[in-house]
């Protein structure tokens, strides 16, 4: 099975830290995604990335920054947080691109 | 149009019953299709997955592919109250700039099965 690790599960955090998200996956995959979902909003892709130190932007990059030093973690930054960026996050991996995407567990992130 | 559509529900169904859940897409390049179930709180959980036109069943589950139609549709048989929660829909695509495929989900049907 698909093992794919986020850092934390609940976190909290004061507006203009910088907060740091982290996904470990098992499985050798090229490709990790972040998303945020928020009700009504459905999964809204940031960024992903299809090898080291590779890095794309997603739908809404905004405010968000990545790093992918190494194949099996990507992180997501959030360069100063704000109240807005209040959400759940979820990190998801995928062998190839017809293949599904396997999510961690989340992190439900509140920005105060 | 939205790129990947579901009802948004609820959708309530009677315990025992068949919960029918549909989903429409845009793209007519799309060649991989998926099911996910989400509990609230919890993460996407992949169920299904189906690539070629007709059904493909697993368990109580049955997808169907229409591509001609562009619709996708998961039935759950003899609907249990643990099948209550969101089914997303996703679709693959083109991303626009790199040619590579991503994954584009729908919002989502709100599923309860009643007692």
């Amino acid at each position: 099975d698909v093992k794919v690790t986020q850092s934390s599960r609940y976190l909290v955090k004061r507006t203009g830290e910088k907060v740091f998200l982290e996904c470990v996956q098992d499985m050798d995959h090229e490709n990790m995604f972040w998303y945020r979902q928020d009700p009504g909003l459905g999964l809204r892709l940031i960024y992903f990335s299809y090898d080291v130190k590779m890095k794309e932007k997603g739908d809404i990059p905004e405010g968000y920054s990545v790093s992918r030093e190494k194949k099996e973690r990507f992180s997501l930054i959030l360069e100063s947080a704000s109240t807005n960026q209040t959400s759940m996050y979820l990190c998801a991996t995928q062998d190839r691109g017809d293949q599904p995407q396997h999510f961690g567990d989340g992190t439900r992130l509140s920005i105060l | 149009q939205k790129e990947v559509e579901q009802n948004s529900g609820p959708l309530s169904v009677p315990e025992g019953a068949i919960a029918s859940l549909n989903c429409t897409y845009s793209d007519r390049v799309s060649q991989s299709f998926f099911w996910y179930r989400q509990y609230s709180g919890k993460s996407p959980e992949l169920i299904m997955s189906i690539y070629s036109n007709g059904d493909k069943e697993d368990g109580r589950f049955t997808a169907q592919l229409n591509k001609a139609s562009q619709y996708v549709s998961l039935l759950i048989r003899d609907s249990q109250p643990s099948d209550s929660a969101t089914y997303l829909c996703a679709v693959n695509g083109r991303l626009a700039n790199f040619g590579n495929e991503k994954l584009t989900f729908g919002t989502g049907t709100r599923l309860t099965i009643i007692p």
